[in-house]
């Protein structure tokens, strides 16, 4: 079955550096990849999607990689700041093999540190 | 635009008793879908809905039912509540990605917390 794995339960940084979370998956090559934030007792909220002939993708203090071979996405915020502080899911389709459903990681809680 | 409106927030429920957790969406939405979370297994697909009158199984159906009557509602229903459905469940539509519209950016509620004693 698919399987996606984020690097560590938590991640601590200070502020000003850049944080970077891990999404691996197994079993499958998703046409798409999304990455979310959920805040405590919130529902998670749409960050960003790379596109499996997508490379990278950039959104302000953000940026997505996605290296197929390796099944892999990286997540990097850049000069973070303490309102950053969350967890990020990373996501996959699995309408590729005929349904339409999207499954989840776990999640990286992040803290910057001020 | 609301975005996706689930009630009741909180719920309390004893072993046993029937419920419905319900979810509407104003976004004129084709997809829609129900996850619960737990502490440690990430969110996890119970059913979805890719429009009215189609349903279909995700990873965790079992003691759920859902139907799909209209575009903007998609209510799971429990029909016998075990402590085991204790979670907080996430309801979130989308475009249909298949379609010309969107690329399956998902929108969620706010969360159900329900707890079975």
């Amino acid at each position: 079955s698919q399987k996606i794995e984020q690097n560590s339960e938590a991640l601590n940084i200070q502020e000003g550096k850049t944080a970077t979370l891990t999404c691996n998956y197994t079993n499958y090559s998703p046409a798409y990849l999304q990455w979310y934030r959920q805040d405590p007792g919130r529902g998670p909220v749409f960050l960003l999607l790379i596109r499996e002939n997508e490379k990278e993708k950039r959104k302000e203090r953000l940026k997505v990689t996605f290296d197929t071979t390796l099944k892999q996405s990286l997540f990097h915020i850049t000069a973070s700041q303490p309102a950053d502080s969350a967890t990020y899911l990373c996501a996959l389709d699995l309408i590729a093999s005929g349904t339409y459903k999207y499954i989840f990681g776990t999640g990286t809680r992040l803290k910057v540190l001020a | 635009n609301a975005g996706v409106t689930q009630t009741p927030k909180f719920q309390v429920l004893k072993t046993g008793q029937s419920m419905t957790l319900q979810c509407a969406q104003d976004m004129n939405h084709e997809y829609m879908s129900w996850y619960r979370q737990d502490p440690g297994m990430g969110l996890r697909l119970i059913h979805y809905s890719v429009g009215a009158g189609i349903t279909d199984q995700g990873e965790v159906p079992n003691g759920y039912n859902v139907s799909r009557s209209t575009t903007e509602d998609f209510p799971l229903r429990l029909l016998s509540a075990a402590p085991s459905q204790t979670s907080v469940y996430f309801c979130a539509s989308s475009y249909s990605r298949w379609g010309a519209r969107g690329t399956g950016e998902l929108f969620f509620g706010e969360g159900s917390r329900l707890t079975v004693l």
